[in-house]
């Protein structure tokens, strides 16, 4: 198993450029979530999915959308980038039920000039 | 929502004993993670607790109490490897999903 992958792992755009950051599990895990990372912010989730066609808002969705068309892949797409979009970004998967983890991939670092 | 509170930054000694400690209020609490995050990579899970106590995993373990909204992460025998960031995360099922919401991390720095 791969696991959770994430393309690309370091992207830098400039203001107003749109961008997808992919994301995919083959771990068949129901729940796909994103985070962004901050200095001192903690991770912060962006948007979430709980399976294919369902998706919901986070704690900071303005500027980010999002669609689930397969269990697999949880792309993220940037519409018009700004440098407050500069971050990392984390994708992360989890079967559904309370006792589970979540698995992390291993992150995309985006530069928005 | 919830309201994640744990220290900014901590140091330690090799070898010594360490601990973490994580506040934290919610409506709905459904369980606590800790999770471990090297710099420049990403998390990964160290522990996860529902019902009050501690749960013991080779030198990390981790406690709950839910009536007083508090957890803490306990790290022996410290080697320099645990020089990181460790994250508290609390889902609350009020929400409706198992997604978790995290803390800002406590950056921990382990010295010679």
């Amino acid at each position: 198993n791969a696991g959770v992958t994430q393309t690309p792992k370091f992207q830098v755009l400039k203001t107003g450029q749109s961008m997808t950051l992919q994301c995919a599990q083959d771990m068949n895990h129901e729940y796909m979530s994103w985070y962004r990372q901050d200095p001192g912010m903690g991770l912060r989730l962006i948007h979430y999915s709980v399976g294919a066609g369902i998706t919901d808002q986070g704690e900071v969705p303005n500027g980010y959308n999002v669609s689930r068309s397969t269990t697999e892949d949880f792309p993220l797409r940037l519409l018009s980038a700004a440098p407050s979009q500069t971050s990392v970004y984390f994708c992360a998967s989890q079967l559904a039920g309370g006792g589970e983890t979540q698995y992390f991939g291993p992150g995309t670092r985006l530069l928005v000039l | 929502g919830q309201n994640i509170d744990q220290p900014t930054e901590m140091t330690a000694t090799e070898g010594a004993i360490v601990q973490i400690n994580c506040t934290y209020q919610t409506s709905g609490f459904n369980g606590l993670f800790w999770y471990q995050q090297h710099a420049g990579e990403a998390p990964t899970f160290l522990s996860y607790n529902v019902l009050d106590g501690l749960e013991e995993k080779g030198r990390f373990s981790s406690f709950l109490s839910r009536s007083k909204g508090y957890s803490y992460l306990l790290l022996k025998e410290l080697q320099m490897k645990d020089s990181a960031s460790y994250l508290c995360a609390v889902r609350d099922r009020s929400g409706g999903s198992y997604i978790p919401t995290f803390g800002r991390g406590t950056s921990l720095i382990v010295h010679p």
